[in-house]
């Protein structure tokens, strides 16, 4: 299983402040991604990066951009939070090769709420 | 577009009972993979199960198996001997690759599973 953390895990926050999640993984993983996913409904993908210096859009529109510097920290910022930005934010990361399912092991999550 | 369909909003079993999570695909792709997830209410995703396409026999892991009739297109989750610690959000996906071998998980609704003492 690959350990990969999310900080922090809860964040309440005022409109217009600029946020970072954090999203780190120790496993060496080439392969990271962000989901968002509303209360009791599924996930959808709004960013990921398939190695150091890569990054795309997922299916899901987003405000949020990310960055992928170090091949273990995978952050997505909010340049200014709204409350259309409440949800929870799901790290996970995949590594083809590691295993026979290269499964996405995912974060905690961070739940976010925009006030 | 590859498709997930759950069907069970929700779904009670007694502790110590077997229970069944239908999931349903849809995709072209003659290769393809799927996966169940348990998010109990702390919000992580947990990696349960995994069947590939092309495997001959339904996955197993531990008290998880998944029951796969590939011309029904169906891969349903079949927990035995469920515990208080079963209940959670119960999440089917397929893998749609994307660029350089990542790939997006596409998941269906879920089934929230209630286990009663």
């Amino acid at each position: 299983e690959a350990d990969i953390y999310q900080t922090p895990r809860y964040l309440v926050i005022g409109t217009g402040k600029k946020i970072t999640l954090e999203c780190s993984q120790t496993m060496g993983h080439d392969k990271m991604y962000w989901y968002q996913q509303d209360p009791g409904m599924e996930l959808h993908l709004i960013h990921y990066s398939y190695g150091v210096n890569s990054t795309e859009k997922g299916d899901l529109s987003s405000e949020s951009t990310v960055s992928r510097i170090r091949t273990e920290h995978f952050p997505l910022t909010l340049e200014s939070a709204r409350p259309s930005h409440t949800s929870q934010y799901l790290c996970a990361s995949s590594q083809p090769g590691s295993s026979t399912t290269d499964t996405q092991y995912f974060g905690p999550g961070t739940r976010l709420t925009v006030l | 577009a590859q498709k997930i369909t759950q069907t069970q909003p929700g779904m009670f079993v007694q502790e110590k009972e077997a229970v069944t999570l239908d999931c349903t695909y849809d995709t072209s792709d003659p290769s393809y993979g799927l996966f169940w997830y348990k998010q109990p209410s702390s919000g992580e995703m947990i990696f349960l199960i995994y069947q590939g396409s092309y495997d001959q026999q339904n996955a197993t892991e531990g008290r998880y198996s998944l029951n796969f009739q590939k011309a029904r297109k169906s891969a349903n989750l079949v927990i035995s001997a469920s515990q208080l610690g079963d209940s959670a959000m119960y999440f089917c996906a397929m893998r749609e690759f994307l660029m350089d071998s990542s790939y997006k998980l596409i998941f269906g609704s879920g089934t929230r599973l209630l286990v009663r003492p």
